[in-house]
């Protein structure tokens, strides 16, 4: 199975910061790569997949790069509704498999 | 609009059995390819298994920790979900989510449910 390991685990920035998050693979997933985030009490939503591309409705200030084995998140200008925990998931084999978070706190 | 409903958790002892439903409304769900996730409290998210729609074969894959104590079914003229937990342990505890995949060839989770927390505990 592909071992996703992101970091850090707990990034602390302040409202209007940047924040880049990174995602690793073990092994190569190309570009089939997916971005969520989850919200306390709240179920995950998609925000990026195919490692750079938006989901529908999603501000211009997230952006996802990579390819291969490394992946990353930025948000350019955090916002308050930004907090929140966020995953990383491959789709390039089974099993689908999903990085340990990275939480975004003031 | 997609809503995705999950229902059946609750406590339960090891051991014993529990089903879980996700009922569906807004999608084509005999074409939809549909999957379990679920979170431990507190934990990151775990893919638990995968049905896919009939026309592309039924298929149903699982993740090692519950292959063999889960099964995952369909009611296509229910747009339906069922996750059957036979024997589940201790560490099964979790929010059970159900969710779509984006297509058949392409596996990231477009919808969610809200979950429903299955405890186990004696």
């Amino acid at each position: 199975e592909i071992v996703m390991t992101q970091s850090p685990a707990t990034l602390s920035v302040s409202p209007g910061e940047r924040a880049t998050l990174s995602c690793r693979a073990s092994e190569s997933v190309s570009s089939n790569l997916a971005w969520y985030q989850q919200k306390p009490g709240q179920a995950p939503r998609v925000l990026i997949y195919g490692a750079s591309t938006r989901a529908t409705g999603l501000p211009a200030r997230f952006s996802g790069r990579g390819s291969g084995t490394e992946f990353t998140l930025t948000i350019s200008s955090l916002q308050s509704e930004d907090f929140a925990v966020y995953y990383c998931q491959q789709y390039n084999n089974w099993p689908l498999t999903f990085g340990g978070g990275t939480k975004v706190e003031i | 609009e997609v809503q995705l409903v999950e229902s059946g958790g609750g406590l339960v002892k090891p051991g014993e059995s529990l089903r879980l439903a996700c009922t569906t409304t807004g999608l084509t769900f005999r074409n939809a390819w549909m999957s379990w996730v679920r979170q431990p409290p507190g934990e990151g998210l775990e893919w638990v298994g995968r049905i896919k729609s009939k026309s592309d074969g039924g298929t149903i894959d699982y993740a090692a920790p519950v292959k063999g104590r889960f099964t995952i079914s369909r009611d296509d003229s229910q747009n339906t979900l069922y996750l059957q937990m036979n024997s589940p342990q201790t560490e099964d505890t979790a929010v059970y989510y159900c969710a779509t995949l984006y297509n058949a060839y392409v596996y990231y989770f477009d919808y969610w449910g809200r979950g429903t927390l299955v405890t186990v505990s004696s």
